[in-house]
């Protein structure tokens, strides 16, 4: 088990929808990520925060939006996706900006 | 760019066998250095990483790795393998000069068989 937890871990949408994905963690982290990783392809970080700041932004398009409510919550809003963008969609978590990742299990988005 | 990269695509061997997967990295500076695996249908896990010190790290499972900053490389090491290890590793690394950016290798399918 991992103590990242994103929900849900399964998502449909259609191109019109929006939808949010979640990720919450409980151990003082205060550096959040965003990774998107197709199949058999490794992790791309998309969104970085820090201290609840944006700090990183790989130039991921506008159709995604990250928000950080407080320091234990991450979310992702999804809009006018494309089915491109259909990946798994993982979350993690780290003690400061140098500390090793923790990963959640990832929400597995599916765009129609 | 700063990257790691990972030579083996995919792995087969047999149980009891000794693995090593190979991890370079092109960070100029000091660097962070982790190998994770995942299992099939479960999240990322970290089996190792490296920041300073002994070169020679120790992580969970009975994985080693070792980081020789000559040859740019951390090769993942394992003496005797078995069937649970079968699942995707991949070598991932930082430039610890502040930026917060852990970037992935491309990954490394090992396969053991029974």
């Amino acid at each position: 088990d991992t103590e990242v937890t994103q929900t849900p871990k399964h998502l449909v949408m259609g191109m019109t929808n929006k939808k949010s994905l979640k990720c919450e963690q409980h151990m003082g982290h205060r550096a959040m990520y965003w990774y998107k990783q197709k199949a058999k392809k490794p992790p791309e970080l998309m969104f970085v925060y820090s201290y609840e700041k944006l700090s990183i932004n790989e130039s991921v398009p506008s159709r995604f939006s990250p928000e950080c409510p407080n320091s234990s919550l991450l979310n992702l809003h999804l809009h006018a996706l494309q089915p491109e963008d259909s990946a798994l969609y993982l979350c993690a978590s780290s003690h400061g900006t140098a500390g090793e990742l923790f990963f959640g299990e990832g929400s597995r988005l599916t765009v129609l | 760019a700063q990257s790691v990269s990972q030579h083996n695509h995919h792995v087969i061997l047999s149980e009891a066998a000794s693995l090593e997967l190979g991890c370079n990295y092109s960070y100029g500076g000091t660097v962070n250095l982790f190998w994770y695996v995942q299992y099939p249908g479960q999240h990322l896990q970290l089996l190792l990483k490296y920041f300073s010190g002994d070169p020679l790290v120790k992580g969970i499972k009975g994985f080693e790795a070792e980081f020789i900053k000559s040859k740019f490389s951390f090769n993942l090491r394992k003496p005797s393998v078995q069937w649970s290890d079968t699942a995707e590793y991949f070598c991932a690394g930082r430039d610890s000069g502040g930026y917060q950016k852990v970037t992935f290798g491309t990954g490394t399918k090992l396969q053991v068989i029974p």
